[in-house]
This record gives C-alpha cells, structure tokens and sequence, in this order.
C-alpha cells in the first residue's frame, strides 16, 4: 500500500515562531488533507489539497503532486496551535485515506 | 463541511461484554462511511469501510466477528466491539466522505476501556 511519512515527529515552538511540516508519499494521490487533532481527540480538517497552495489565516499548505510531497506552514504560532498534526492521502483511484505518523507540535509561552 | 456525530463518547466496559458504538451523519447522506482505531500515541489505522446497504469491507488483520458493523441506513453506522478484552482499549473514530472527491470529516471519536 502507500506509505506516508511525516516530520518531523516532534516539534517545540515557542509562541510567535514560524514552522514547516513535511508529508511525502510514495504514490500517486488523488486526495490530500491536512488535520490537526486537538487534545481531546477530534481531528480538525484544515486543507483538503490534492494539489496547489492554499490558505487559511496563520495556515498554509502546498502540495507538489509530482514530487510527492506536501508541506504545512505554521506562522506565528500560538499556544492554541498545539496538538498533533497528521497528514492523510488517499490513492489514486480510492476512497481510503492512508495517516502518516504525525508530527506532534507543543507551543510554548 | 460535515458535520458527523459519535455516541458513546466514552465507555468502560469489563471483560468479555460487548460494546456499540454508533457513528451518525448530520448534515449528508452518507453511502460510505469508515471506521478507525487509534492506539495512544500512534496514528489513526483504518479498521473498515462501511457501505449502506451491504456488508462492509474489512482491512487485512481486523476480525470481522469481533468487530460487527451495521450501516443500515444513510445517516448511521454501527460498530459493535463484541466480547470485549483489554487489548481492545483504543480510541475509535468514524469519517464520512462529504461528496466532494472524498474529503473527509471525522466524528469526535469514542474512547473504551475494557477492564
């Protein structure tokens, strides 16, 4: 099946600094998002991005299909950004979504 | 996007009794809906799809007569733990796909503890 790696797996921030997220997959895709998964466990959609840039306050994200990769901007980082932060792809010609193994983010004061 | 409610939220149950978790779509019909399990700090693993109106599909490793799934309508799915054990503890979450190119939303997850 396709794998799907994510890194860093751990990240310390403090408050006010910027980061990026890695996702590489290992196959065609058809389908890409990005979640964040709060402390209580709900995942929180943030990008659906097959492909492209696009933006949502504080959050980017690009995705580069023929490179297998996506990338997941965090700006000015707030405490409130602290969670786990998973990719998820779903091949080409699919529906199941595949995780990576997250990146956890701790944001500090 | 949708908007997809679990029930329980949480549960204990003792050894060997079984369990039903219920994932509802609120706001889309939902032909295909899927089940995950989450183990405490790990990634979410797909169990099953579930499709309205058949049977579901399970994922290599995952015993169907252990864990039963039930879609008989477009807004609900179940998932029933049968003869639970401790090893059964986990987090598990249901998604539907909203239509659109299969994105999906997650419910809020139902956390069990088999004691």
């Amino acid at each position: 099946g396709i794998q799907v790696e994510q890194s860093p797996p751990d990240l310390i921030l403090q408050e006010g600094a910027n980061s990026t997220l890695r996702c590489n997959f290992s196959d065609s895709v058809n389908n890409l998002q990005w979640f964040h998964q709060n402390p209580w466990g709900q995942l929180i959609n943030l990008f659906y991005i097959p492909s492209g840039t696009k933006q949502n306050g504080r959050l980017s994200a690009t995705t580069v299909a023929t490179e297998r990769y996506s990338l997941l901007y965090i700006s000015s980082s707030q405490t409130t950004d602290s969670g786990v932060y998973f990719c998820a792809v779903t091949k080409a010609a699919g529906n199941k979504l595949t995780f990576g193994g997250g990146t956890r983010v701790l944001v500090k004061p | 996007g949708a908007v997809v409610s679990q029930h329980p939220s949480w549960v204990i149950c003792k050894s060997g009794t079984s369990v039903k978790i219920e994932c509802r779509s609120l706001d889309f019909q939902a032909t295909t809906m899927f089940w995950y399990r989450q183990f405490p700090k790990q990634s979410l693993m797909l169990m099953a799809t579930s499709n309205e109106g058949s049977k579901a599909t399970y994922e290599q490793g995952v015993e169907k007569d252990k864990f039963l799934i039930n879609h008989a309508s477009l807004t609900l799915s179940t998932l029933t733990v049968t003869s639970a054990h401790p090893e059964d503890s986990s987090f598990y979450i249901c998604s539907e796909t909203s239509g659109r190119a299969n994105e999906q939303f997650f419910g809020p997850g139902t956390r069990l503890t088999v004691l």
